[in-house]
């Protein structure tokens, strides 16, 4: 079983602090997603992640894929409430089987 | 609107009596995927259909049936409810052929077998 290994699984921080959630794997990957999930809805995406090394940033969110394409990490800067929320990492294997962290829940307290 | 539905969004049923959950997207995708969601587990990858009648396993496709009849709806079946499968269920679709689209999630359906 390929298992994607996420931390931290809790992390309560406050606002204007810095963060960073990461994802790793012994598999390699063809692409990897970050989705945040709010109470009562599915996720959505926040970024992908294909090429070895990649770094994509959104606002005050950096995503990185490792050289290996087996990790990645994301980094808040500046952490706002609006932050609060469950990451989730994606690997993909291939085009069409996906592999899901277990998720870390964020709370930004003001 | 672009979007994923699921229906139910909640469901309390017994052991053994046969459910259907469906999904169904308008946004003529031809990548669709059903997920579990349990606490510590994560998400979990059930079935996935590629297009039109073509379907394929994913991590824990034990206990559950798929249907791809149609691009827009992708119906997971079922046949024997146990109690190991109360979990939050999720469907999803993607344009297929690329690793970098977009999965769209719908908002989930809550199961729960006694």
């Amino acid at each position: 079983t390929q298992l994607l290994e996420q931390s931290p699984q809790f992390l309560s921080i406050q606002e204007g602090e810095n963060l960073t959630v990461y994802c790793n794997s012994s598999s390699v990957f063809s692409s990897l997603q970050w989705y945040r999930q709010e109470p009562g809805e599915g996720p959505v995406l926040l970024v992908t992640v294909v090429t070895g090394g990649e770094v994509k940033k959104l606002k005050r969110l950096t995503f990185q894929f490792g050289d290996a394409r087996k990790d990645s990490s994301l980094h808040i800067t500046a952490a706002q409430p609006g932050d609060t929320g469950l990451y989730l990492c994606a690997g993909g294997l291939g085009t069409y089987k996906y592999i899901f962290g277990t998720g870390t829940r964020l709370k930004v307290l003001a | 609107e672009a979007q994923v539905t699921q229906n139910p969004r909640y469901l309390i049923t017994v052991t053994g009596k046969k459910l259907t959950v469906t999904c169904s997207q308008n946004m003529n995708h031809e990548y669709m995927s059903w997920y579990r969601q349990d606490p510590g587990l994560g998400l979990r990858q059930i079935y996935y259909s590629m297009n039109v009648e073509v379907t394929d396993k994913g991590d824990v496709p034990e206990g559950y049936k798929v249907s791809r009849k149609e691009k827009r709806n992708f119906p997971l079946i079922l046949e024997s409810p146990s109690p190991n499968q109360t979990s939050l269920y999720f469907c999803a679709s993607k344009i297929a052929g690329s690793r970098a689209s977009e999965q769209y999630f719908g908002p989930g359906t809550r199961l729960t077998v006694t």
